[in-house]
């Protein structure tokens, strides 16, 4: 059970290119969430899925995109990359107690994207 | 979703009892509260959550008050291990977005 991956682990772009980071659970959870996280600074959230086939957008979508075509990945693309998008992204999935309303979210190793 | 304030650091000794309190003054009636611990250069970790009174686990304690406006999570004799960023978090899965919102958090610094 490896939990919630993340590929790649670091990435440099120059401004412009466009790149795709891959989320991949095996915990069978159905909700799955995409989060940016700058120096000294809490997570915000950009998009996230309740289930296969459907996105939706957080705090921060400007710029990205996402798609959630099986169940267990959840990829954030970046079409134009910007010197802004520069930060640590997480991904998360999340397991609800059926029925209520606790829960526990289950973040990856993050992905160190610079934006040159 | 309920907005939370906490400390935005700490600091303590080893062996050291650490308590981190968090307002939360607008929670609604089905919200939980949830306690995060990041290190650097990792995702968040679940350390515990809870609904009222009080929640215990192997890491820590969760103290919640009757009128459910703040929490206090207590770390029982720190270590340097436990230097990190720790954040409060209030919301419900049962309505709406179903997605967390994380503020800045309390930088937890121990010192040996």
């Amino acid at each position: 059970n490896a939990g919630v991956t993340q590929t790649p682990k670091f990435r440099v772009l120059k401004t412009g290119q466009s790149m795709t980071l891959l989320c991949a659970q095996d915990m069978n959870h159905e909700y799955m969430y995409w989060y940016r996280q700058d120096p000294g600074m809490g997570l915000r959230l950009i998009h996230y899925s309740v289930g296969e086939g459907t996105t939706a957008k957080g705090e921060v979508p400007d710029g990205y995109n996402v798609s959630r075509l099986k169940k267990q990945n959840f990829l954030l693309g970046l079409e134009s990359a910007a010197p802004s998008q520069t930060s640590v992204y997480f991904c998360a999935s999340l397991w609800r107690l059926a029925g209520g309303s606790s829960y526990e979210q289950y973040f990856g190793p993050g992905t160190r994207l610079t934006v040159t | 979703l309920a907005k939370t304030t906490q400390p935005i650091s700490m600091d303590s000794y080893e062996g050291q009892e650490v308590n981190i309190t968090c307002s939360h003054n607008n929670i609604a009636t089905n919200d939980y509260i949830t306690w995060y611990q990041q290190f650097p250069s990792q995702g968040p970790r679940f350390i515990i959550q809870g609904y009222k009174t009080k929640v215990t686990n192997e890491v820590a304690s969760l103290f919640i008050p009757a009128d459910r406006k703040s929490s206090t999570l207590s770390l029982p004799r720190v270590s340097l291990s436990d230097t990190a960023v720790y954040y409060c978090l209030v919301s419900r899965m049962d309505t709406g977005r179903r997605a967390l919102t994380f503020g800045s958090g309390t930088r937890l610094q121990v010192q040996p």
